[in-house]
């Protein structure tokens, strides 16, 4: 079993909708992420979470939303889908240790794509 | 603000035909500079992490450098299955500081 897991992998949905991603992963990391990547922009940072009681906004977390149901569990919302949240979805995890260099395992992305 | 650059965008070379990517970045403080190779339609894999200016690592046919404006990776007779994008990420700071990530590279070796 992978180590980060994604659902759905392939989602399409039309304007307005409610659009839920969901990841769980069992590397007993405390640490997640969800980034979205598009094309020539890199992987940008949604939202992150040092543990299941802090969350915080990254760089582009306008029109998203996340909960952090356990230590295992993150998952990303958007309220009401638009066109321009069409992207490639990437949750992941990392964990510091000693060097504190956060060191992300990816899972294996979601493609959104909004109508 | 830290900054990453990554050239070039994509590049293509036949197999057996060694060659360099470059990584460079702005940032105040390095805490570690990271190379992750990501194959279509998959996550980013984790490569090396460099964290000072001289550091060196490998992996089979990779080799990351890291100075203290740039990073490169080397390729050395790249086969096809070394087709990837290559992206490179910095941290900054403290561990509880985020990683700003270049927009890659995209590798094809040629048969």
């Amino acid at each position: 079993d992978a180590d980060v897991t994604q659902t759905p992998r392939n989602r399409i949905t039309k304007t307005g909708k409610r659009i839920m991603l969901e990841c769980s992963q069992t590397k007993g990391h405390d640490r997640m992420y969800w980034y979205r990547q598009d094309p020539g922009l890199g992987l940008r940072l949604i939202y992150y979470s040092f543990d299941v009681k802090d969350i915080n906004k990254g760089e582009i977390s306008d029109g998203y939303s996340v909960s952090r149901q356990a230590q295992a569990k993150f998952s990303l919302s958007l309220e009401s889908a638009i066109p321009n949240q069409t992207a490639l979805y990437f949750c992941a995890t990392s964990d510091p240790g000693t060097s504190g260099a956060n060191v992300l395992t990816f899972g294996a992305g979601s493609r959104l794509t909004v109508l | 603000e830290d900054q990453v650059t990554q050239s070039p965008e994509a590049l293509r070379l036949q197999e057996g035909e060694s060659s360099s990517l470059n990584c460079s970045y702005t940032v105040s403080g390095l805490r570690g500079l990271f190379w992750y190779r990501q194959d279509p339609g998959k996550g980013p894999e984790f490569l090396f992490t460099l964290y000072s200016a001289g550091e060196e690592k490998e992996k089979e046919r990779l080799k990351a450098t890291l100075t203290k404006k740039e990073s490169f990776l080397h390729i050395t007779a790249p086969k096809p299955e070394d087709s990837a994008t290559y992206l490179c990420a910095v941290q900054a700071g403290g561990s509880a500081r985020q990683l700003t990530f270049g927009s890659g590279t995209q590798l094809t070796v040629l048969p």
